[in-house]
């Protein structure tokens, strides 16, 4: 089976830095996937994580540590905007599954 | 580009009633996914198509959802009869093959259905 936790709600002040977090326990592993979601809209694609270690990309960088089963989404120089729900996904092993997301964590940025 | 279409945006209906939902994929993207989105929950697959055969339909509560992909482009999802439980957002998603495991999924806006 597959199991995602992530908190479900964070504060956070702009222009600080957060850390979400994801720990996963899932039959097999093909890679991890942060989405951002906009109250109301789609989830938009934020980063993709297959090996151990960090990808940065901007104000924007995901960690993976694959023995650990987790994760993180670190937000650097917030804005106001970055108000969204962050949910982590996993794929299974073979690359033709689609994705298992957690519940997603609401991040609230404040003045 | 455009993004994946998806129609209605907003539907309100009785418990019983039927309800279809109309997705387009961004061109030349052969997987399609339907999601079911719960108030304050991730997304949730229904429904996988690789053109128009279905890879994965686990999840689908067969007894009411119903998907079809007929000519491996377009894609509808049909609930009939329709449950109180069922009040979501429906997400179409497509991406470009779905066989490699960094492939990224691309979502519509989403329909929002409330079922009364």
């Amino acid at each position: 089976g597959q199991n995602i936790d992530q908190p479900t709600e964070m504060t956070a002040t702009e222009g600080a830095i957060v850390q979400i977090n994801c720990t996963y326990q899932t039959s097999g592993f093909n890679g991890l996937f942060w989405y951002q979601q906009h109250a109301g809209e789609a989830p938009t694609f934020l980063s993709y994580n297959v090996l151990d270690g960090l990808e940065e990309k901007g104000r924007f960088s995901s960690f993976l540590s694959r023995s650990k089963g987790y994760s993180y989404l670190l937000l650097k120089e917030l804005q106001m905007k970055d108000s969204a729900s962050y949910l982590c996904a996993v794929r299974a092993p073979s690359g033709n599954t689609p994705l298992v997301f957690g519940k997603g964590t609401r991040l609230s940025v404040i003045a | 580009e455009a993004g994946v279409a998806q129609s209605p945006r907003y539907k309100i209906i009785e418990k019983r009633q039927s309800v279809a939902f109309w997705c387009n994929p961004i061109s030349g993207h052969a997987t399609l996914y339907w999601y079911q989105q719960i108030l304050g929950q991730g997304p949730k697959l229904l429904i996988q198509f690789q053109n128009n055969g279905v890879v994965d339909d686990s999840q689908l509560p067969k007894d009411r959802f119903s998907a079809e992909r007929l000519k491996g482009v377009d894609s509808t999802l049909k609930i009939q009869p329709a449950k109180l439980e069922d009040s979501a957002v429906y997400l179409c998603a497509s991406s470009l093959e779905g066989t490699s495991g960094q492939e990224t999924q691309y979502f519509g806006p989403g329909t929002r259905l409330l079922v009364l």
